[in-house]
């Protein structure tokens, strides 16, 4: 069965303080890994897209990389504007994306 | 741009009842999303269209809940009849190529049934 998990499903971090967040999958047939930001009472905005292991990608602080069983996102020196749930989801070969529940970081001033 | 808009943003009723919820995706856009969020969860795909044709709707309970999309464009989604568990947010999202994962989500609309 298709699964996508997320840990920890809630950190706080001091501003400044490096950390990452972890998405391990089983999915059959990876067409894509997904990382969305979610803030409160909004829609999931889209961060990155990962194809392949191996692959990398940079958004100001954020960094998210990909190996055949998971994905993190790495956050650098974070600030309280990165407060917000971060989602991961998944795309296998149903055409179905499949979303973790979600890692809720605060970062604290 | 204007981005998906989604109506209406809180929605309160009474088991049993039945509720409808409207969504406008971005224009062009030929593939929508219906997800329900129960709160501390990870969005739930309930249905996808392709234009005004059926994906995906494997997880949709159509004992009690239905979508269209007429057109191509507007959808709607509707509950009836609502039951406790249905409390939740839904979700509508729009994509101009789902092979990119980039997709555009509204504010959702927020129900309780209580």
């Amino acid at each position: 069965e298709d699964q996508v998990t997320q840990s920890p499903e809630a950190l706080r971090l001091q501003e400044g303080e490096s950390s990452s967040l972890n998405c391990s999958y089983t999915v059959s047939g990876l067409r894509g890994l997904f990382w969305y930001r979610q803030d409160p009472g909004k829609g999931p905005e889209f961060l990155f897209t990962l194809y392949s292991a191996g692959e990398e990608k940079e958004k100001e602080r954020l960094k998210a990389t990909l190996t055949k069983k998971e994905s993190f996102l790495h956050i650098t020196a974070p600030k309280p504007e990165d407060s917000a749930t971060y989602l991961c989801a998944v795309r296998a070969t149903g055409n179905q994306f499949y979303f973790g529940t979600g890692t809720s970081l605060t970062v604290i001033p | 741009e204007a981005g998906v808009a989604q109506s209406p943003r809180y929605k309160i009723i009474e088991k049993r009842q039945s509720v409808a919820f409207w969504c406008n995706p971005i224009s062009g856009h030929a593939t929508l999303y219906w997800y329900q969020q129960i709160l501390g969860q990870g969005p739930k795909l309930l249905i996808q269209f392709q234009n005004n044709g059926v994906v995906d709707d494997s997880q949709l309970p159509k004992d009690r809940f239905s979508a269209e999309r007429l057109k191509g464009v507007d959808s709607t989604l509707k509950i009836q009849p609502a039951k406790l568990e249905d409390s939740a947010v839904y979700l509508c999202a729009s994509s101009s190529d789902p092979n990119t994962g980039e997709l555009f989500f509204g504010e959702g609309s927020r129900l309780t049934v209580l």
